[in-house]
């Protein structure tokens, strides 16, 4: 597809299991962004992949969640032991950027349409 | 440290008023900001880049503004329809390794 592919949409899952969401960028986009949105709360950084380079995980809230990247495309955020507090929109967006010193980040992400999930 | 606070938090108007939304930042070094549209259960959208020699920008009925010396935007949205329900989010880039930081959102709901 042309856009930013999220799966799955909305995941229910109990306390303590594991859960992974998959995020399928834009075809030849280099940065890949993963954030979190609690119901009526603004976007949470979580965790940034530019090109090849080390992933920013400066916004990851707790060594229960990590991420990965293959292969510089498909991204999945994997949450381990859910807790409630763990419900919210995870949003996943890809973007141009060059991975090239001196190639301007013009902050154009394009975003999925996001994966629900809520831990009961 | 680099932030991106934005007013009001949320905001009621009757349809075919226009409305201001207000986005202040910190982040430095600057390089762009831009203005997101977040409709209910959906990804954002970009609406408009400013960057920092750009004073004003129009797409359609929602016109950006950018001041780089006092480091604040506003998003005016003229005429405003029932679609326009959403929240708008200012996105600034910059502050050392081309960082992407975002406000927290202005929620606007337009009424009949």
């Amino acid at each position: 597809g042309a856009g930013v592919s999220q799966s799955p949409s909305n995941k229910v899952t109990e306390k303590g299991k594991d859960v992974e969401l998959r995020c399928d960028p834009i075809s030849g986009h280099t940065a890949l962004y993963w954030y979190r949105q609690s119901l009526g709360q603004g976007l949470e950084f979580l965790i940034y992949f530019q090109g090849n380079s080390a992933p920013d995980k400066s916004g990851l809230p707790s060594d229960r969640f990590s991420a990965e990247r293959t292969g510089g495309s498909v991204s999945t955020l994997t949450i381990q032991r859910t807790q409630q507090e763990d419900s919210a929109v995870y949003l996943c967006a890809s973007s141009p950027r060059g991975g090239l010193a001196g190639v301007p980040n013009t902050g154009e992400l394009f975003f999925g349409e996001g994966s629900r999930l809520t831990v009961l | 440290k680099n932030q991106v606070e934005q007013s009001p938090q949320s905001l009621i108007i009757l349809e075919g008023k226009n409305c201001t939304l207000q986005c202040n930042y910190t982040v430095s070094p600057f390089s762009n900001l831009r203005w997101y549209k977040q409709d209910t259960g959906r990804g954002p959208v970009s609406l408009t880049i400013m960057t920092f020699s750009e004073n004003t920008k129009s797409n359609g009925r929602y016109t950006a503004t950018l001041d780089a010396d006092t480091k604040q935007s506003s998003l005016h949205i003229t005429a405003s329809q029932l679609s326009d329900s959403a929240s708008y989010i200012c996105v600034v880039i910059g502050g050392g390794y081309q960082k992407v930081t975002f406000g927290t959102g202005t929620k606007l709901q337009v009424i009949p």
